[in-house]
């Protein structure tokens, strides 16, 4: 039988076009919400994060939202490159303990050239 | 600026053995986190090393031990590996304990097989 946690939810998108990645998160008690780039076979690597009295931050071709009356995250990509592809994950902290995050379970992102 | 690194990148063992696997955090980083992330899943937040203590820790049985070291590397120790141990161990650093945001330094991670 299938393994539930082995498929990804999956966005395929054209190179240049704008990506959205879309997160639900748990604990209203969150105090940062993350998002975090995983090439295959590397670690996760910090994108951005927002702090929960913060409803929008932006970076570099990055823009990450949060509405915390659905609590809901989102990535927002500029104009996704090749390099983009990766699995991002969402995270969230809480609590004094700065590395226990609890991360979901991550969304696939293909850019096709 | 030397990042987080793990040793070894590859391990297979059977059930019953016990592993270590070692981080060296990055330079200027004192606090230590390991997760555990099976195939197709997020990484689970195991514990936290900070001033050599335990600082923090999730879900898992005290099967799952470690140390950190007054240079701030750090050990995971799992004892009595059973299957579902199979995953990449990944160690991840940060400035110092109390900091306000949730920037991880991850390494590339340990993959565990146990078969």
């Amino acid at each position: 039988g299938e393994s539930v946690g082995l498929h990804l939810p999956t966005l395929s998108v054209q190179e240049g076009d704008n990506s959205i990645i879309n997160c639900a998160y748990s604990n209203s008690a969150s105090d940062y919400f993350i998002w975090y780039k995983q090439e295959s076979g590397k670690g996760p690597q910090f994108i951005i994060d927002i702090r929960s009295n913060m409803d929008k931050r932006q970076g570099q071709r990055v823009t990450v939202l949060l509405n915390k009356t659905v609590k809901h995250l989102s990535l927002q990509i500029a104009a996704t490159q090749p390099g983009d592809s990766a699995v991002y994950f969402c995270a969230e902290k809480w609590g004094g303990s700065q590395g226990n995050l609890i991360f979901g379970k991550g969304t696939k992102l293909s850019v096709k050239p | 600026e030397t990042g987080v690194t793990q040793s070894p990148t590859h391990l297979i063992k059977t059930r019953g053995q016990q592993v270590t696997l070692r981080c060296s955090s990055q330079s200027g980083h004192n606090t230590v986190s390991w997760y555990q992330q099976a195939l197709g899943q997020g990484p689970q937040f195991i514990f936290q090393y900070y001033r050599e203590e335990e600082n923090g820790r999730g879900n898992f049985p005290p099967r799952f031990s470690g140390l950190q070291f007054p240079n701030y590397s750090s050990e995971l120790n799992v004892n009595a590996l059973e299957l579902d141990d199979s995953a990449l161990y990944l160690c991840a650093s940060s400035p110092r304990q109390g900091s306000n945001t949730g920037e991880l330094f991850f390494g590339e991670g340990s993959r565990l097989t146990v078969l």
